[in-house]
C-alpha cells in the first residue's frame, strides 16, 4: 500500500467551478502536512500548509482530518491559471526521522 | 536571497558514465533530500541526509551515491549501475529533525534534467 495516496485525475473543470482533492496517508505518527503545486517541467512550490483547524488562503482551503488520516484541498472559483498538478506531502515518521513523502499528484485542468 | 541551487539544469550522459548533480543551499537547513521524478509520476526518494556526515538510503537508492561533507552541499552521483537514469532530479531541504512540527516546510531547487544518450 502506497504511503500517501491521491487520485491522479485529471480533474477537468470549467472556469469558476469548485473542485476538491483528497489525499490519504498510512502512518498515523505523521507530522506536518502540505499541499504543493507543480507546473509542467518545473519544481514543486508550496501552496499551503495544512492544519487540523483548517486554513484558508483566498480561494484555497485546506483541511486535515487526523482521525481518518486524510487531507483535503478545496479550490473555489477556479481560474485557468490553476491548471497544474497538486501534490500532497506528509512528513512521515520513519526510524526517528520525519521524511517528506509525496503522493503522485492530482492533475487539474481548468478550461474556458 | 536564500534558496537551493541545482546544477546543471540539463545534462546528457553516455552509457557507462558516472555523472554528478550539484545541490547547494544557503537556508541553514539541516536536512537535505534527493528525489527522482519520471513523466506522469510522483516524487520518489533516492537519498536523504538529516545532518552533516550522515545520509540514509531512500526508496530507490540503487545506482546512486551521495555525500554530505558540508551542511550546504549534498551532491548526487548517478553511477553506471543505474540502468534507467533518464529523469527529472529534484534536490530539497528543510530545517530537519529539530523542527518536525508544522513549520517544517520543504524547499526545492529548480531541478536537473538528465538524459542518457
Amino acid at each position: 500500500r502506497k504511503e500517501v495516496e491521491q487520485d491522479p485525475g485529471p480533474f477537468n473543470v470549467p472556469e469558476g467551478a469548485t473542485v476538491a482533492f483528497n489525499c490519504t496517508y498510512s502512518n498515523s505518527a505523521s507530522q506536518s502536512f502540505f499541499w504543493y503545486r507543480q507546473d509542467c517541467r518545473k519544481e514543486p512550490k508550496l501552496l499551503m500548509s495544512v492544519y487540523s483547524s483548517g486554513n484558508e488562503d483566498g480561494r484555497f482551503t485546506a483541511q486535515l482530518n487526523r482521525a481518518s488520516q486524510y487531507i483535503s484541498l478545496l479550490i473555489r472559483d477556479s481560474k485557468l491559471s490553476d491548471s497544474a498538478t497538486y501534490l500532497c506531502v506528509v512528513n512521515m515518521a520513519s526510524g526517528g526521522s520525519y521524511i517528506p513523502t509525496f503522493g503522485r499528484g492530482t492533475s487539474l485542468i481548468v478550461h474556458p | 536571497d536564500g534558496g537551493i541551487t541545482q546544477s546543471p539544469k540539463y545534462l546528457f550522459r553516455k552509457e557507462g558514465q558516472n555523472v554528478t548533480l550539484s545541490c547547494e543551499q544557503n537556508l541553514n537547513h539541516d536536512a537535505m533530500y534527493w528525489y527522482r521524478q519520471d513523466p506522469g509520476q510522483g516524487l520518489r526518494l533516492i537519498y536523504y541526509s538529516q545532518i552533516v556526515n550522515d545520509f540514509q538510503k531512500g526508496d530507490i537508492a540503487e545506482g546512486y551515491s551521495v555525500s554530505r561533507e558540508k551542511k550546504e552541499s549534498f551532491p548526487l552521483t548517478v553511477t553506471s549501475a543505474q540502468k534507467n537514469p533518464t529523469a527529472f532530479y529534484l534536490c530539497a531541504s528543510n530545517p530537519g529533525l529539530r523542527y518536525h512540527r508544522s513549520g517544517n516546510t520543504i524547499y526545492f531547487g529548480e531541478g536537473s534534467w538528465l538524459t542518457v544518450v
